[in-house]
């Protein structure tokens, strides 16, 4: 089946740095991938919308000079937290859509593993 | 605003049978998904319901109901290994994705 696959799976850095997290889709072209946020006992938290060959769409609220996206193939795209603080501390999660690969068809979301941040 | 409600936490029997109820009110609706979440992991897909009723997926299934806002996925032979968070999420007139908090599913033996 269809494998994103996310890196690294956690990470810790000091307050002030720039930490990158790469996320890929194995064996399929990703036109579109979602990067989510998941803080403790709390709902995934869309960040912004990872178009090939384009800008992110950024949720409200979401800073894009912090969070820079780029996804320059098909099969890659990358969320860089600049200037990280401990407040960035996170589950981030990143996803591809897949065209019907449920049983109705439906376009299904595969997750990548998840990439923890803690910074200090 | 947009809305889906889960409880926050369950606990059941191993062996037993369980429900974990979902109810929504978003702009639109293009289909309700389930997702099952182990601590510290990514979600994986369990099922998905755009029409009303039952669907069936083994030990899993889950029910919808658009008329009432109104999801649930039943969990039968409970297993330890289904302690986890159960996500239920609806995808609005936009197409987009609106996340319940998720319900955690505590087993015990």
């Amino acid at each position: 089946g269809a494998v994103v696959s996310q890196h690294p799976s956690w990470v810790i850095c000091k307050s002030g740095t720039s930490v990158k997290i790469e996320c890929r889709s194995l064996d399929f072209q990703a036109t579109t991938m979602f990067w989510y946020r998941q803080f403790p006992k709390q709902s995934l938290m869309l960040m912004a919308t990872s178009n090939e060959g384009s800008k992110a769409t950024y949720e409200q609220g979401v800073e894009k000079d912090k969070f820079l996206i780029n996804h320059a193939s098909l099969t890659l795209s990358t969320l860089t937290v600049t200037s990280a603080h401990p407040e960035d501390s996170s589950f981030y999660i990143c996803s591809a859509s897949i065209s019907g690969t449920s049983a109705s068809g439906a376009n299904v979301l595969t997750f990548g593993a998840g990439s923890r941040l803690t910074v200090l | 605003g947009q809305n889906i409600d889960q409880p926050t936490e369950m606990t059941a029997t191993e062996g037993a049978i369980v429900q974990i109820n979902c109810t929504y009110q978003t702009s639109g609706f293009n289909g309700l998904f389930w997702y099952q979440q182990h601590a510290g992991e990514a979600p994986t897909f369990l099922s998905y319901n755009v029409l009303d009723g039952l669907e069936e997926k083994g030990r899993f299934s889950s029910f919808l109901s658009r008329s009432k806002g109104y999801s649930y996925l039943l969990l039968k032979e409970l297993q330890m290994k289904d302690s986890a968070s159960y996500l239920c999420a609806v995808r609005d007139s936009n197409y987009q994705l609106i996340w319940g908090a998720g319900t955690k599913l505590i087993i015990k033996p």
